[in-house]
């Protein structure tokens, strides 16, 4: 049972250069999120989807893209990356129930922007 | 105000000993409460859900107070193992329907011999 899936664990990336960050759930989750954790902080919301093909921002969206074509995936895209962006990032899936909304995450990526 | 509020600690207790954490709540709209668990460089983790009855598993008991906004966690007999960040978080609920996670900063655990 894999759960939720992110690739790459870690990945240095040069100011300017551009990524995506992979998630990929088996677990029939309408919801997904991406997170991301600075040192000592907390998770803040960077993008949310309840449904394939909805997505909408969060708490800090800039610097990000997102789609979902599937139920499945839902990747995460730097389109021109910021010392600011170093963090470690956690996309995670969920019920739709409001009451049972149990976030599952996955392992998280490690990113250095350099 | 922060939408969800935590001391963040370190709180280092004695193997054996009881703890509290609280965790205050801007929204009262909010749905539904939960404590997450996170060790050290690892994703978070579903610790318990709570309820407005307040609900217990084993060691930990967590309480719901909708009128002060304010959610708490109670750790009895501290092991080793509980040393983590413990998480509160918030369902806000969006327009339309739909889960919005809110995280606080967590708290600090470190249980000492």
């Amino acid at each position: 049972n894999a759960g939720v899936t992110q690739t790459p664990k870690f990945r240095i990336l040069k100011i300017g250069q551009s990524m995506t960050l992979q998630c990929t759930q088996d677990m029939n989750h309408n919801y997904m999120y991406w997170y991301r954790q600075d040192p000592g902080m907390g998770l803040k919301l960077i993008y949310y989807s309840v449904g394939a093909g909805i997505t909408d921002k969060g708490e800090v969206p800039n610097g990000y893209n997102v789609s979902r074509s599937t139920t499945e995936d839902f990747p995460l895209r730097l389109e021109l990356a910021a010392p600011s962006q170093t963090s470690v990032y956690f996309c995670a899936s969920s019920y739709s129930s409001l009451l049972d909304a149990e976030a599952f995450f996955g392992q998280g990526t490690r990113l250095t922007v350099v | 105000r922060k939408e969800v509020e935590q001391d963040p600690g370190p709180f280092n207790v004695p193997e054996g000993a009881t703890v509290a954490f609280n965790c205050t709540y801007s929204n009262s709209a909010s749905q539904s409460f939960f404590w997450y668990r996170q060790d050290c460089r690892k994703e978070p983790k579903l610790l318990m859900s709570v309820y407005s009855s307040g609900n217990e598993d084993g060691r930990f008991t967590a309480q719901l107070n909708r009128a002060s906004q304010y959610i708490s966690l109670l750790i009895r007999d501290s092991k080793l193992s509980d040393s983590a960040t413990y998480l509160c978080v918030v369902n806000e609920g969006v327009t339309g329907g739909g889960n919005k996670l809110t995280f606080g900063t967590g708290t600090q655990l470190k249980v000492e011999l």
